[in-house]
């Protein structure tokens, strides 16, 4: 295991259609982060888990978004009615929970485009 | 709040040159981490370094070094000798604790030839 996979890497869909993604974490990394960035900008926190749970969701993440992470390995990012503010690159990270001095690395991203 | 500001949107440099890319942070915590991260147009985001915020010691890693300053509240990023493949949008971020990132805007660096 390499790195924090992500797939798709690119995804068009038609505005109102549902879209699901996939984060494959680093081994045994508790910690799972979804962010969002959009051109120009820098990253922002979507969500976080700890294991299975979800322990912290921001207001970006309207009632149309929804993620999950059974079991505690893998997580998903679903994107329902998407709608063209959507378009985005979707960023997945993950970290060890041993304590405070860790870092996060990141996958190379999921690119929605919605037309 | 936290917030993360680099004022600097885009540098271009020629190879060679040094160059420096801001960082400011605002936060009423005392114990935080920062960091820095690359983003080359691949996408993914290549972790470079983090400090926590007990520890003001520069960083010197090969051509990398890091300058923290609490007095300023700054922690800035130094290229030496710059190189074409240094060519990337570079970010700061702030972590209190376990919590999210908060990232700066990004600085577009390019390094010509």
């Amino acid at each position: 295991d390499t790195g924090v996979s992500q797939n798709p890497r690119h995804k068009i869909t038609k505005r109102g259609q549902n879209v699901t993604f996939r984060c494959d974490p680093i081994s045994e990394h508790n910690r799972l982060y979804w962010y969002r960035q959009t051109l120009g900008q820098g990253p922002e926190f979507l969500t976080y888990f700890q294991n299975e749970a979800q322990l912290e969701k921001s207001r970006l993440l309207s009632d149309r978004f929804s993620a999950e992470r059974p079991k505690g390995s893998f997580s998903t990012l679903e994107i329902q009615r998407t709608e063209q503010g959507d378009s985005a690159m979707y960023l997945c990270a993950s970290s060890t929970g041993q304590g405070k001095d860790t870092e996060a690395f990141f996958g190379q991203g999921t690119r929605l485009t919605v037309v | 709040a936290q917030k993360v500001t680099q004022a600097q949107t885009e540098i271009s440099v020629v190879e060679k040159e040094d160059v420096t890319l801001d960082c400011v942070y605002e936060t009423r915590d005392t114990t935080y981490y920062l960091f820095w991260y690359k983003q080359p147009p691949s996408g993914e985001l290549v972790f470079l370094i983090r400090r926590n915020s007990f520890d003001e010691q520069n960083e010197i890693s090969g051509r990398y070094s890091w300058n923290f300053q609490k007095s300023t509240s700054s922690f800035n990023f130094t290229i030496t000798a710059s190189q074409v493949v240094d060519s990337a949008v570079y970010f700061c971020a702030l972590r209190i604790g376990f919590q999210k990132l908060v990232f700066g805007t990004g600085t577009r660096l390019l390094v010509s030839p």
